[in-house]
């Protein structure tokens, strides 16, 4: 989707690393949710921020959110080949809780 | 295990034959989606139901319908499959106002031949 843009779209790292996914978006960022889905299956929710400087961390994943720059940032600390995977942001958009999602970052954790 | 079932996982269909994906969940969940995830497009929304007997047009409709007779399940019709709809689709179900966003299934790749 246009609406959304997602940096970089691929990235390989080290396990240990750290690394970060953006999410940028063209609209005002209320309801941004964070994705992640494992190659051949389906989405797995992570985190949802809402509002500006609202920040969430699940284990050793953080997302963070940045109203006036319209982004939300993915920040993965200590990269495990269980973080392997695409990740994508959703932005909700009009009515019923549908979900503008982005073209997604295809993450490899090397050993 | 409880969450949102996508029959078949995979399909070959020939063009011009037609085909239903069905999607069933059972969390009680009113909002519906179907989505097609393509290389280098993301997910794009075909048809959403808010509610048994409801159902609108998302971002890519043409060349699908839907129906939701029951609130648990929510069917994806192709009247006459093209080359075109060679994706993956996505059911994904929603209870309005959730903070957990959508809940997904695992997806059926169709190829259309």
């Amino acid at each position: 989707s246009q609406e959304l843009e997602q940096s970089p779209q691929s990235l390989i790292v080290q396990e240990g690393k750290n690394l970060t996914i953006n999410c940028t978006s063209s609209k005002t960022l209320y309801g941004l949710y964070w994705y992640k889905q494992k190659y051949g299956e389906g989405l797995i929710f992570l985190m949802m921020l809402q509002k500006g400087g609202e920040e969430k961390s699940h284990e050793k994943i953080t997302a963070k959110l940045d109203e006036k720059k319209q982004q939300s940032s993915l920040h993965i600390t200590a990269s495990q080949p269980s973080h392997a995977g695409i990740y994508l942001c959703g932005l909700q958009t009009g009515t019923a809780s549908k979900l503008t999602f982005g073209t997604g970052t295809r993450l490899q954790v090397t050993l | 295990n409880a969450g949102v079932t996508q029959t078949p996982k995979f399909r070959v269909l020939k063009t011009g034959q037609s085909m239903t994906l069905l999607c069933a969940q059972d969390m009680n969940h009113e909002y519906m989606y179907w989505y097609r995830q393509d290389p280098g497009m993301g997910l794009r929304l075909i048809h959403y139901s808010v509610g048994e007997g409801t159902t609108a047009k998302g971002e890519v409709p043409d060349g699908y319908n839907v129906s939701r007779l029951k609130k648990q399940n929510f069917l994806l019709g192709l009247e006459s499959a093209a080359p075109s709809q060679t994706s993956v689709y996505f059911c994904a179900s929603a209870s309005g106002g959730s903070n957990y966003g959508y809940t997904f299934g695992s997806g059926t790749r169709l190829t259309v031949v």
